[in-house]
């Protein structure tokens, strides 16, 4: 069994520009995870999606980040335009079932904003 | 508020001996999960090892094992016989057990652990 990937690895981009992270999920699990661990602090919680719909988004930074997970597979977070800030490292984790308290988490892509 | 605390920034051990990383959270949930991530250099997060509140007896896997005190809400993390692969980040966390389908996770800083040869 594929497990949760994430793309790209590492982004590098100036400040005002956009990224879009991706997560694709492991086959056939329904809920999907958004973290961020910015340096020196705590990893945070994002958002939380059930197949595509949005569970509970309370964890965004605020309106410059987009999250969409279309056909309830593959998600992305976008952030537009990029601050100084949003740098860090965005995991993303799925689980199979949201009753069942365990989640896989994907390698993360480290976002460093300029 | 629902916190959790690993006052731990850095540890080191030597190989084939035992550490124990500490972690402390706070809720008013009576129900809950508490688990322990590993964070390798490679980056992929893996679950160590999960506790649910409701069970007295302490989890264990393999050389990993927990100390669960629910009063002092306290779970440490103990290693025995300490390998060179487990040279990595800890992060102990928490989730609600009562969350309906929301699992989200709330984390401590983490605790860097070097295992020494």
């Amino acid at each position: 069994e594929a497990g949760v990937t994430q793309f790209p690895s590492h982004s590098v981009i100036e400040k005002g520009q956009t990224v879009t992270l991706r997560c694709d999920p492991i086959s056939g699990h329904d809920n999907l995870y958004w973290y961020r661990r910015v340096m020196g602090k705590e990893i945070k919680f994002l958002l939380h999606f059930v197949k595509e719909s949005k569970q509970d988004e309370s964890g965004m930074p605020n309106n410059r980040f987009l999250a969409e997970r279309t056909g309830g597979t593959y998600s992305t977070l976008k952030v537009q335009p990029a601050e100084l800030e949003d740098s860090g490292v965005y995991f993303c984790a799925s689980s199979r079932d949201a009753g069942l308290p365990r989640q896989y988490f994907g390698p993360g892509t480290r976002l460093t904003v300029l | 508020a629902q916190t959790v605390t690993q006052s731990q920034p850095e540890m080191s051990v030597q190989e084939a001996e035992t550490v124990t990383l500490s972690c402390t959270y706070d809720t008013s949930e009576n129900n809950y999960y508490l688990f322990w991530y590993k964070q390798p250099p490679s980056r992929q997060m893996i679950l160590v090892i999960r506790q649910e509140a409701y069970k007295q007896q302490n989890a264990t896997e393999n050389r990993f094992s927990v100390n669960f005190q629910k009063a002092a809400k306290s779970f440490s993390l103990k290693i025995s016989d300490s390998q060179l692969g487990d040279t990595a980040m800890y992060f102990c966390a928490f989730t609600p057990g009562d969350a309906g389908n929301n699992r989200k996770l709330i984390w401590g800083l983490g605790t860097s652990l070097a295992v020494n040869p």
